[in-house]
């Protein structure tokens, strides 16, 4: 069974550009999750997706945002990048049924994007 | 305010050598506890995941431990190898079926040398 996968694995972008993330699911997944790892910052929740419905969503400004696909698939959108969103943004999948991530539900992570903002 | 707290930051052993890593939190109302090892340049990798009613929980050489009383949870790794060597996080969920938060420890980086 394929793993979480995550497109592109590197990009580069200049402040003021937007970019956009995309996220395979495990075949049968139909939770995507997203963060934003930063080595100061460490892990940070961003949002949710299941069944094509934000479930749940962090802290962050409204120039993150997401969609999920009907086939599960997942992208996240940066608008207007700063150079603090350097980071490995990493995506997760689960089966997680209603409870989402409060419940026992393994998850599994891609191997993230590394953006730089320049 | 949720809070996850680990500790050590980082911590040094030689290989065969047993170690622990602490997680303590003021999360609630608590829904899991969950251990990730993390490589250099890769995705985290679950653990152990631990609900209010499990003590203790095994997975290979690790071992973890929850006292939902005090909010203290531990990661015992028995006889480390060299491929031990990663950041350790602890992830506690609070919340329902109706909504929950992910409250996430900064890491523990832990290297196993020969």
């Amino acid at each position: 069974k394929a793993g979480v996968t995550q497109t592109p694995r590197y990009l580069i972008k200049t402040r003021g550009q937007q970019v956009t993330l995309s996220c395979s699911p495990i075949s049968g997944h139909r939770s995507v999750s997203w963060y934003q790892q930063t080595p100061g910052q460490g892990l940070q929740f961003l949002f949710e997706y299941f069944s094509e419905t934000q479930r749940n969503k962090g802290n962050f400004p409204g120039r993150f945002s997401g969609r999920q696909f009907s086939n599960s698939r997942s992208e996240m959108n940066v608008s207007t990048l700063e150079l603090g969103d350097s980071a490995l943004y990493l995506c997760a999948s689960s089966l997680g049924q209603i409870s989402g991530l409060a419940g026992p539900y393994e998850q599994y992570f891609g191997p993230g994007t590394r953006l730089t903002v320049t | 305010k949720n809070q996850v707290e680990q500790s050590p930051q980082s911590l040094i052993i030689l290989e065969g050598k047993n170690c622990t890593l602490q997680c303590n939190y003021t999360v609630s109302p608590f829904s899991n506890l969950r251990w990730y090892k993390q490589d250099t340049g890769r995705g985290p990798v679950s653990l152990t995941i631990m609900t209010f009613s499990e003590n203790t929980k095994s997975n290979g050489r690790y071992t973890a431990t929850l006292d939902a009383d005090t909010k203290q949870s531990s990661l015992h790794i028995t006889a480390s190898q060299l491929s031990d060597s990663a950041s350790y996080i602890c992830v506690v969920s609070a919340g329902s079926n109706s909504g929950y938060a992910l409250n996430f420890g900064k890491g523990t980086s832990l290297l196993v040398t020969p």
